[in-house]
């Protein structure tokens, strides 16, 4: 199976700053990766698919790119509203496997 | 619009069987793969399996033993299946379709709260 390592576990960020979350990908995907994010208590929602391409409806400073087996999502000059869970998904292979999770704080 | 929604029995026994029901308006599943991903309390997401659009499944390498994923097309339905729970597999039990493309989860149900005790 695939392994996906997300990094940071937490973060606090200012409503200032570029926060970047990362997925390393124990193998080449492709860019089959896609990105959620999770309020408490909701369903997850999805931010971005393919590696790059934004959601219906996600707000443009969301983005996503990939370094080798590396993909981040960038949240540019976040809002207060973008706080929640964020998750990856690999999706080149079955098993399709999530990375463990990014708690984001906005302070 | 596509909804989805989950129905589960909210408790179950350890070592019994549970039985999760989806039910899909807005598309066929016919055209659509379904996916039943899983959150126990206070961790993170984990994929459980699809069935996809032709009737095919695929499952979680950790679960494909006493996991089974079906569908009644006629009803918009899909069902899960899972045996020999234990308490690890208290979960919110979620289904989600890839309706846009292949290769990712637009579109979710709320979840329905599975609670395993002995």
């Amino acid at each position: 199976d695939i392994q996906m390592t997300q990094s940071p576990a937490s973060l606090s960020a200012s409503l200032e700053e570029i926060v970047t979350i990362t997925c390393k990908a124990s193998q080449d995907i492709d860019d089959y990766l896609s990105w959620y994010q999770q309020k408490p208590g909701k369903s997850p929602q999805l931010l971005i698919y393919d590696a790059t391409s934004l959601a219906d409806g996600v707000p443009s400073r969301f983005s996503g790119s990939r370094f080798g087996t590396q993909y981040s999502l960038k949240i540019n000059r976040p809002q207060v509203d973008d706080s929640g869970i964020y998750y990856c998904l690999q999706n080149y292979i079955t098993p399709w496997t999530f990375g463990g999770g990014t708690k984001l704080e906005l302070k | 619009q596509v909804q989805m929604k989950e129905t589960g029995p909210g408790l179950v026994q350890t070592r019994q069987t549970l039985s999760v029901t989806c039910t899909v308006s807005g598309f066929s599943l016919s055209s659509h793969g379904v996916h039943w991903v899983r959150q126990a309390p206070g961790k993170g997401l984990e994929w459980m399996g699809v069935i996809w659009d032709n009737g095919s499944t695929n499952y979680n390498s950790a679960l494909k033993s006493r996991l089974s994923i079906s569908r009644d097309i006629s009803k918009s339905q899909v069902f899960l299946i899972m045996n020999s729970l234990q308490t690890d597999d208290t979960a919110v039990y979620y289904c989600a379709v890839n309706y846009g493309g292949y290769w990712y989860l637009d579109f979710w149900g709320p979840g329905t709260m599975v609670t395993v005790s002995s």
